[in-house]
């Protein structure tokens, strides 16, 4: 079965220091992998995908995640949080025969403190 | 770009009643819209795949007779909540694929504002 894991339900950081956001993924086939970021009450942002090609992927707001194979991972990092970054964090697979349906996971809440 | 509303932002009404909520992609064409229900502080769960001039696919447990689907042009899917009870009370998030003529698996989605169904 597919399924998506984020580990932590919370992650604390103070701003300015770099943030790590923990996902993890076990597919059949190719995985096709995406973070989403959702404010209060709000739908969700995309932030990056990774679909092939290089494992470092860069996406909006100075984020970026790394596909690593060999340990089915797929964290978001980002090197200096600001306190805007506060919000929920979603990852995501997509497995292409399944209809371009998104498993998601639990969901990450990121707390940047100044 | 690639823009996608929903209708209303939130509703309020009484057990018994039925809630229609619209989700309408305005600069792209939808062959294909996702339904989810979120509940609060949790994860998304899909509850319907809605395709462009066919039946919806729903999820399992999902059931189709309260929760009617309709996606009758390339920009609009609507999801009809009939006779709502107090717990279907959840915030219900659309998005849509871009068909475009770059349909592939990886075509990522555009998720719409959601709407905070309240049923009392």
């Amino acid at each position: 079965a597919q399924s998506v894991a984020q580990p932590e339900d919370q992650v604390n950081v103070a701003e300015g220091n770099p943030l790590t956001v923990k996902c993890t993924y076990s597919v059949s086939g190719n995985p096709y992998l995406f973070w989403y970021v959702q404010y209060p009450n709000r739908g969700l942002q995309f932030l990056l995908k990774y679909i092939t090609g290089d494992n470092l992927v860069k996406g909006s707001y100075g984020f970026e995640a790394e596909f690593n194979k060999s340990q089915t991972s797929f964290h978001l990092k980002k090197p200096s949080a600001l306190v805007s970054d506060s919000a929920l964090y979603f990852c995501a697979v997509r497995v292409g025969n399944q209809g371009g349906k998104l498993i998601f996971g639990q969901g990450t809440e990121l707390s940047v403190k100044p | 770009g690639a823009v996608v509303s929903q209708h209303p932002s939130w509703v309020i009404c009484k057990s018994g009643t039925s809630v229609k909520i619209e989700c309408r992609s305005l600069d792209f064409q939808a062959t294909t819209m996702f339904w989810y229900r979120q509940f609060p502080k949790q994860s998304l769960m899909l509850m319907a795949t809605s395709n462009e001039g066919s039946k919806a696919t729903y999820e399992q447990g999902v059931e189709k007779d309260k929760f009617l689907i309709n996606h009758a042009s390339l920009t609009l899917s609507t999801l009809t909540v009939t006779s709502a009870h107090p717990e279907d009370s959840s915030f219900y998030i659309c998005s849509a694929r871009d068909g475009g003529l770059k349909v592939s698996s990886y075509n990522e989605q555009f998720f719409g504002p959601g709407t905070r169904l309240t049923v009392l």
